[in-house]
């Protein structure tokens, strides 16, 4: 597709659920990243892929969270029992450079999960 | 503790004066700073950028200026347009850091025709 798509938009989970989040980047991309943006805050950076590798996952909140990218295109962000404090919006960004030539270009970003925890 | 800070959450504007958002910053290791604007209900998509090495960088209506001593970098758009309505986030990186981005909480602009 033309850009990062993300599905679903919308998720109402009950506390206690498991959620699967899903990442299309852009076709050919190599990096993917996974972002939360708690209410009225900025863009918190959770994981890396490059390719299918998991580069960095130093942001990921706690084991609830895990993140696959198992054939280095679609990627799986996924939350078990879910809490309130997870009700976010999950932000993927992808692009088709890597390592060392990401420094200083740009990321785009899909429009982002929309996840409410009740 | 917040590493990027936009101290204004909101600022009013009328159609074709200047609108100056500003991002301050604590980490002395960020050396590449970007500005990103969200519309409601769409992802962020990138603006400007600066590398620390240069103090002013311009495209358009859009510039930013970099003051590394005081840690501090302003986005000035002129003349401000109704479509320029959003909330706009300051962002950093640091090269030793890797690839991640730094967000600070984002300042919402109105335009005001």
């Amino acid at each position: 597709g033309a850009g990062v798509s993300q599905s679903p938009r919308y998720k109402v989970a009950k506390r206690g659920q498991d959620v699967a989040l899903r990442c299309d980047p852009i076709s050919g991309h190599v990096s993917l990243f996974w972002y939360q943006q708690a209410l009225g805050q900025g863009p918190e950076f959770l994981t890396y892929f490059q390719n299918e590798a998991q580069l960095d996952k130093s942001g990921l909140p706690s084991d609830r969270f895990f993140a696959e990218r198992p054939e280095g295109s679609v990627s799986t962000l996924k939350i078990q029992r879910t809490q309130q404090e997870d009700s976010a919006v999950y932000l993927c960004a992808s692009s088709y450079l890597a390592g060392a030539e990401l420094y200083g270009n740009t990321i785009y970003f899909g429009e982002g999960s929309w996840l409410t925890v009740v | 503790d917040q590493q990027v800070k936009q101290n204004s959450p909101s600022l009013s504007v009328q159609e074709g004066r200047i609108s100056i958002l500003n991002c301050d910053y604590t980490n002395s290791m960020f050396d590449y700073f970007l500005w990103y604007k969200k519309y409601p209900a769409e992802g962020p998509t990138f603006l400007i950028s600066i590398s620390s090495i240069k103090d002013k960088n311009e495209d358009g209506r859009f510039t930013v200026f970099l003051n590394k001593s005081a840690k501090h970098l302003s986005l000035h758009i002129v003349p401000s347009q109704p479509g320029d309505s959003a909330v706009y986030f300051c962002a950093a990186s640091a090269k030793a850091a890797g690839n991640k981005l730094t967000f600070g909480g984002g300042t919402r602009v109105l335009v005001k025709p």
